[in-house]
Order: structure tokens, then sequence, then C-alpha cells
């Protein structure tokens, strides 16, 4: 089972749409990640955070420590958002190994 | 900065052939990560280093894997004998500090094996 469930696994929406990925895990966690990889293959890292809300450009990420969930808010969304978006999170066990998603998948439609 | 860099970009290569991949971070970060990405299994780390020195290699499928870190700007993965399902996409990254620090990776080598 994995450990991190990202929702929806796969979402169309229309240019200019707001949109909302989530993500759940289980256990204490570090950090929280959310990564982009674009249909090229390439991966970059949005946000790290550990407590609250972080904002870049047209992206927001919030996490809620006690329920064990993030979100990734994606607003006027454009065609050039389409790509595979990733949770991922560090425990805190001390590994250093980040848990991935498997992603959810976004078309953004023009 | 170039980023993190990787090559060859594209491998195929016939079963039981050597297979090597290179990496070379971000100047001045000291923990480098190897993953592995496939449809089934998603991203997977396979070993991370810090300071050069291999600190997690758990995620190494077999020994027909090894991975080194000759100094603080290359690192190498390895794969002998390699075998059709190896193939997957292997990528790269570095960052300063560990885990609780955002990830730079490579482009990632997309590997077939014949």
């Amino acid at each position: 089972k994995n450990e991190v469930e990202q929702s929806p696994q796969n979402l169309t929406a229309q240019e200019g749409e707001f949109i909302t990925i989530n993500c759940s895990y289980s256990v204490g966690i570090s950090a929280l990640h959310w990564l982009q990889q674009h249909p090229g293959g390439g991966i970059v890292s949005l946000f790290m955070l550990s407590s609250g809300k972080k904002k870049h450009g047209r992206l927001i990420a919030t996490i809620n420590i006690q329920e064990k969930h993030s979100s990734l808010h994606i607003t006027a969304s454009h065609p050039r958002d389409s790509a595979v978006y990733i949770c991922a999170y560090t425990p805190t066990s001390g590994t250093y190994k980040y848990i991935f998603g498997t992603g959810t998948r976004l078309k953004v439609l023009a | 900065d170039a980023g993190v860099i990787q090559s060859p970009r594209h491998e195929v290569t016939e079963m039981g052939q050597e297979v090597t991949l290179r990496c070379k971070p971000i100047s001045g970060h000291d923990y480098l990560f190897w993953y592995r990405q496939t449809m089934m299994r998603g991203l997977e780390l396979l070993i991370y280093f810090n300071n050069n020195v291999p600190i997690d290699d758990s995620g190494m499928p077999e020994d027909r894997f090894s991975a080194k870190m000759p100094n603080a700007s290359f690192s190498t993965l390895k794969i002998q004998p390699s075998e059709p399902r190896d193939s997957a996409v292997y990528f790269c990254a570095s960052n300063r500090q560990g885990p609780n620090e955002k990830l730079f990776f490579g482009s990632g080598t997309q590997l077939s094996v014949l």
C-alpha cells in the first residue's frame, strides 16, 4: 500500500479553471514536497512545506499537519500547467528517503 | 548555474551489457540522490551520498547495481549485467542539506535494455 495517497489520479480542466490536487499521508513527517513533472520528463521541485501555506505565482500549497493532508491549488489554469504533480514527504524517523505518491496527471485544455 | 547534469539522455543496450550513467551535481550541494522511475512503481530512491560517502543504499535492487561518487562533482550508477527489467528513467538529484530542502533534479537518463 502506497504511504502517500494522491487524488485525483487524472484530471482534465478547461483553461482558467481553479484546480485542486490532494495528498494524504499516514505518518509523522518532517516536510512535504510538491513536484512537477512535465511531458518531457524533467522534474521540478515546486514547494517544500512543513506547516501553513506557501504561494508562488498561481500555485498555492497548503498543509494541515493534524489531518495529515496537503493540497496544491492552481489558479487561472493554463495549458502549460499540464504535467504530472507528485506529492512526497520525508518522515520524521531520520531516514533521508523521500516517500513519493504516484502522481496526479493534469491536462488543461485551451 | 547549469543545474544537475546527467548523461547520457538516452541509452539503448542489449541484455547482459554494462551500463554506466553519469551525474554532475550542482556545485556546493553536499547531498546526491539516485532515483529510478517506472510506470509501475513511480519514483524510488536507489542510493544517496552525503559529502561523497554512500549513506543509504538499501534501495539498490541487487548486486548488479553499484554507485560511486569519487569526488564532489561526479557520480556514476553502473548496472552490470543489465536486464530488460532495468528499463526505466534514472534521475540524479542534489541539494545542500538533505531531506528538508528542495531537491534539484537532472533531466534523467532513459534506459532501454533489449
